[in-house]
C-alpha cells in the first residue's frame, strides 16, 4: 500500500481483555517499529524488527505485551489481560532499511480500557 | 539515558507570526536529531532532520540548526499559516548501527488562528 496501515482504528477493551494490533507496513520496507503514545506525551519505544528479528524489545512495559512479525512483513501487537494504564495510542513505523532511512509512521490504533 | 525537552505548549500564533519551538536535549555521543509533525487526523511525518553538529535541516519554511554546545534543535519559521496547526515533536537517535530507537519529546501544540 501507499503508507504504513493499522488496524483496528479504534479499539475499546474491558480490562482484562487480550487484544491484537496489526501493523501492514509499506511493501519491502525491512525494518518496523512499535511506540506507545499516551495521551499528551511523545510516543515511547516499544519494540523494533528487521525483518523477522525482533532486534530491540527494551522498551516492552511487561511481559503482558508481546510483538511478532513471522514472515518479515505485517506485524501483530498483542496485549494480554488489558489494564486501564495501556490506554494508548499505539503507533506502528517502518523504514526501507536497517540504518538512517526515513522512518514513516501509520495513524495509530487508539486503545481505550475500561 | 537520552531525553529530548520541549517547550511546553499550546503555542497560539497569528498568521504571519514568526515562530520558535525550543528543543534541548541530552544524549551521549553524537546523535542524530529531528523534527516531526502531526497534522490533525493524520500519523506522523519527519519534518526535517540534521545528524551533525552546525548541520541546518530545513523543510517548508522551517529550519532548525544542530546546535552542539547548547545540546539545542529549536525550530523556526519566518511567516507561520494556518495550515501550519499542528503538534510538533523533536527526536533524537544514537548513530548506532542496529540501535533505530527515536527518543521524542512530549509534543507542542501550535495553533495559528487567521
Amino acid at each position: 500500500g501507499a503508507g504504513v496501515s493499522q488496524s483496528p482504528r479504534y479499539k475499546v477493551a474491558k480490562r482484562g481483555q487480550d487484544v491484537a494490533l496489526r501493523c501492514d507496513p509499506i511493501s519491502g520496507h525491512v525494518s518496523l517499529f512499535w511506540y506507545q503514545q499516551a495521551l499528551g506525551q511523545g510516543p515511547e519505544f516499544l519494540t523494533y524488527f528487521q525483518n523477522e528479528a525482533q532486534l530491540d524489545k527494551s522498551g516492552l512495559p511487561s511481559d503482558r505485551f508481546f510483538a511478532e512479525r513471522p514472515e518479515g512483513s505485517v506485524s501483530t501487537l498483542k496485549i494480554q489481560r488489558t489494564q486501564q494504564e495501556d490506554s494508548a495510542v499505539y503507533l506502528c513505523a517502518s523504514s526501507l532499511g536497517t540504518s538512517g532511512n526515513t522512518i514513516y509512521f501509520g495513524e495509530g490504533s487508539w486503545l481505550t480500557v475500561v | 539515558g537520552d531525553s529530548v525537552t520541549q517547550m511546553e505548549g499550546p503555542v497560539t500564533l497569528s498568521e504571519e507570526a514568526f515562530l520558535t519551538i525550543n528543543c534541548t536535549y541530552t544524549a551521549t555521543g553524537y546523535p542524530s536529531l529531528f523534527w516531526y509533525v502531526q497534522y490533525p487526523g493524520e500519523g506522523l511525518q519527519l519534518l526535517l532532520k540534521a545528524t551533525k553538529a552546525d548541520d541546518k535541516g530545513s523543510n517548508k519554511g522551517f529550519e532548525a540548526t544542530y546546535r552542539k554546545e547548547t545540546t539545542s534543535f529549536h525550530l523556526e519559521k519566518g511567516s507561520v499559516q494556518v495550515s501550519d496547526s499542528a503538534v510538533y515533536f523533536c527526536a533524537l537517535k544514537q548513530p548506532n548501527f542496529g540501535n533505530e530507537k527515536l527518543t521524542f519529546g512530549t509534543g507542542t501544540r501550535l495553533t495559528i488562528i487567521p
